[in-house]
C-alpha cells in the first residue's frame, strides 16, 4: 500500500527556474491538497482539489499552478522560483469531504 | 477569514502526567475536526477524528468537543517521551467548503 508519495523528496534551485513538484496517491481520492509550511505560518494552503479537472485556489497561490489531468496525480509547477518559496511542501489527499486527509512525506525545496 | 487558534507552547509536562492541549476555531458550522501529531521533519500524522460533542477516546488519547463554545481538546494520558511533538489541530467547515484549516500548532515536551 503505497498510498501518497511526493517526489523529490529535497530539492535545490536557483531564483527564476522552473520546478515541479510531484504528488501520486494510490487510493483514487477525490480531494487532493498542496501546503507549504514555513516557521511561524504553520500549513498554509496553496491549491487543492475536488476531482480530476476541478482545482481552486488556497491562501498562498501566486506564483504557483497546477494541474489535475488524473485522479492519482496533483503536481505543483513555481512558474519562476523565488526565494520567499524556500518551503516544506506537503501533498495531502482524502477520499470524501467529512474525512480526516493523509499527508505524503513531503518535499524539502531550497531557491538560491 | 476563519481561524483555528492553540497555544504555541512549549507546553512541557513529565513522563506520566496528562498533557491537555486547546483549540479553539471561529466558525460556528465547523463539523469535523482533527487532531495531527507532527515530529521534527516529519509529516503531519493524523491521530484524532471527533464529529460529535462529547469525548471520544482512542487508547491513551481522548479528544473532546464542545460546539456551542467553539472548542476542541486533546488529552494525553501517561504522557511519554515518544510524543514530544507538535500538535495541530484542524478544523473542516461546514456547507460546500471542504477546506481544512490548520491551527499553528502546539509544541509538546514529555521531560523523562
Amino acid at each position: 500500500d503505497a498510498g501518497i508519495t511526493q517526489s523529490p523528496r529535497y530539492k535545490i534551485t536557483e531564483t527564476g527556474r522552473q520546478v515541479t513538484l510531484m504528488c501520486h496517491q494510490t487510493w483514487s481520492h477525490s480531494y487532493m491538497f498542496w501546503y507549504r509550511q514555513d516557521l511561524g505560518h504553520g500549513l498554509r494552503l496553496i491549491y487543492y482539489s475536488a476531482a480530476a479537472d476541478i482545482t481552486d485556489k488556497g491562501e498562498v497561490s501566486d506564483g504557483y499552478v497546477v494541474s489535475r489531468s488524473k485522479t492519482e496525480n496533483f503536481p505543483l509547477t513555481l512558474e519562476s522560483a523565488t526565494r520567499s518559496q524556500t518551503s516544506v511542501y506537503f501533498c495531502a489527499s482524502r477520499p470524501d469531504r467529512d474525512q480526516p486527509q493523509h499527508f505524503g512525506d513531503g518535499t524539502r525545496l531550497s531557491i538560491l | 477569514q476563519k481561524e483555528v487558534e492553540q497555544n504555541s507552547g512549549p507546553l512541557s509536562v513529565p513522563e506520566g502526567a496528562i498533557a491537555s492541549l486547546n483549540c479553539t476555531y471561529s466558525d460556528r458550522v465547523s463539523q469535523s475536526f482533527f487532531w495531527y501529531r507532527q515530529y521534527s521533519g516529519k509529516s503531519p500524522e493524523l491521530i484524532m477524528s471527533i464529529y460529535s460533542n462529547g469525548d471520544k477516546e482512542d487508547g491513551r488519547f481522548t479528544a473532546q468537543l464542545n460546539k456551542a463554545s467553539q472548542y476542541v481538546s486533546l488529552l494525553i494520558r501517561d504522557s511519554q517521551p515518544s510524543d514530544s511533538a507538535t500538535y495541530l489541530c484542524a478544523v473542516l467547515g461546514g456547507g460546500s467548503n471542504y477546506k481544512l484549516t490548520f491551527g499553528k500548532g502546539t509544541l509538546l515536551t514529555v521531560n523523562p
